[in-house]
């Protein structure tokens, strides 16, 4: 069965420096992986998606996650945090073969921007 | 503009009610889910539907009914039977390539306890 772990609760960083949120994953197929970003009291917005095509993956607001098989991982990344970027981020597994069944997401990261 | 509408955004429930929450999409979207969000918890599934006339379980539907009469509709009614239901709800729907496109979720309603 898939997971997903979230390998940091909380992340703190300032202004203008740059943002890793660590995200691992295990999977019995090919999966599709996603990162959602979360403000207060809203829905979830897609941020950016990895379907089988490059691995390299770039998504909204200079973000971006590398997907590496052979270390089962899908961490964001972003060069240069903004205030704006304060919020929560889910990843999120999907297996190619599973029909029927849902998105499985991890605990969430929340990441803080100090100025 | 095409989305997901969940109302309201605010629910307030006496102990021994049920209280339906409201999801609505005009995306044509064929699948709709229902998720609980608890804080350090992340989402959890409660139901969801693949067609009209059809939904599932999901892994805490406990408590919980849904309907899914029309595609663009899936209500969920916390019932009485739920003991601890006060928490964040939110409604999602995908298209049948779900790899694809990943999804689209509605701004969400928080239900509380009083």
């Amino acid at each position: 069965a898939q997971s997903v772990t979230q390998l940091d609760s909380h992340v703190s960083v300032s202004e203008g420096t740059p943002v890793l949120l660590r995200c691992n994953y295990s999977s019995s197929y090919s999966p599709s992986l996603f990162w959602y970003v979360q403000h207060p009291n809203k829905g979830l917005q897609l941020l950016l998606k990895y379907t089988s095509a490059a691995t390299l993956v770039k998504g909204i607001n200079g973000f971006e996650a590398e997907f590496k098989k052979s270390e089962t991982s899908f961490h964001l990344t972003k060069p240069s945090a903004h205030m704006s970027d304060a919020a929560e981020y889910f990843c999120v597994v999907s297996e190619a073969n599973q029909a029927g069944t849902a998105l499985i997401f991890g605990k969430g990261t929340t990441l803080s921007v100090s100025s | 503009d095409g989305g997901i509408t969940q109302s309201p955004k605010y629910l307030f429930r006496k102990e021994g009610q049920n209280v339906t929450l409201s999801c609505e999409q005009n995306l044509n979207h064929d699948a709709m889910y229902w998720y609980r969000q608890d804080p350090g918890q992340g989402l959890r599934l409660i139901y969801y539907s693949q067609i009209v006339n059809d939904f599932q379980k999901g892994d805490i539907a406990e408590g919980y009914s849904v309907s899914r009469e029309k595609k663009e509709s899936f209500p969920l009614t916390v019932t009485s039977a739920q003991k601890n239901p006060t928490a964040f709800y939110l409604c999602a729907s995908i298209p049948s390539d779900r790899r694809a496109y990943g999804y689209t979720f509605g701004s969400g309603t928080r239900l509380t306890v009083v």
